[in-house]
């Protein structure tokens, strides 16, 4: 399975963007970046997902790079509620599982 | 609300007994996945379940079970509990696609007295 290395943890200031930074040099051709976040004890919420494209929805845009090896979340406008465990995941295509590693503990501060 | 509704959300219980967990998945969707948090090991994968069969299994042990019913709803069965099983047992449901995302319910926390 591929692996990923986020920073343990980053602050951020509200209403400031934040940008969580994700290597994953092992990725394959067919497997997608995912981007979960869990608040405190509850169930991971999911964010965004990509393959090779920049994405973005209601809650965040996604950067690949184009060699896909590393990719950012970015939160435009982070509010408290943000404050998070952020995990980014590499889902292997031929798999249904994911793979949690140690995430990035996100703190926002007013 | 992620539209996966896990019962119970908490669980006190006694080593060596056995306990039933149970998840009903979002509407449309057709596969279930269990996955366990403790404090020492994170989130781990332990099974899921496609249309009722098998699919896919990681690091659940053999005191541990699983099934999904015809209504698609699921459930984890633990024996002989361990104060190591401690932990928050969370499901999380798809339609299945590899490329469509997993949606997670609030969990069950389980304690071993």
């Amino acid at each position: 399975d591929a692996k990923t290395t986020q920073p343990p943890s980053m602050d951020c200031a509200e209403g400031r963007a934040a940008n969580l930074p994700c290597n994953h040099s092992t990725i394959s051709g067919n497997e997608y970046v995912y981007w979960y976040r869990q608040i405190h004890s509850q169930g991971p919420q999911y964010i965004i997902h990509g393959l090779k494209n920049n994405e973005t929805n209601e809650m965040a845009s996604l950067i690949i790079t184009e060699d896909r090896k590393s990719s950012t979340l970015i939160l435009p406008h982070a509010t408290l509620r943000d404050t998070a465990v952020y995990y980014c995941i590499v889902r292997v295509g031929n798999t249904d599982k994911l793979i949690f590693g140690t995430g990035t503990r996100l703190q926002v501060f007013p | 609300d992620s539209g996966v509704t896990q019962t119970p959300k908490h669980l006190i219980t006694a080593t060596g007994q056995r306990v039933t967990l149970r998840c009903s998945p979002r509407s449309g969707d057709l596969s279930v996945y269990w996955y366990q948090q403790s404090l020492d090991q994170g989130l781990q994968f332990l099974i899921q379940y496609y249309n009722g069969e098998e699919r896919a299994k990681g690091n659940i042990l053999e005191r541990f079970s699983a099934q999904q019913f015809p209504d698609l709803h699921s459930e984890l069965n633990l024996s002989s509990l361990e104060l190591g099983d401690s932990a928050l047992y969370f499901c999380a449901s798809s339609p299945g696609a590899f490329t469509k995302p997993q949606h997670f319910g609030d969990g069950t926390r389980l304690s071993i007295l």
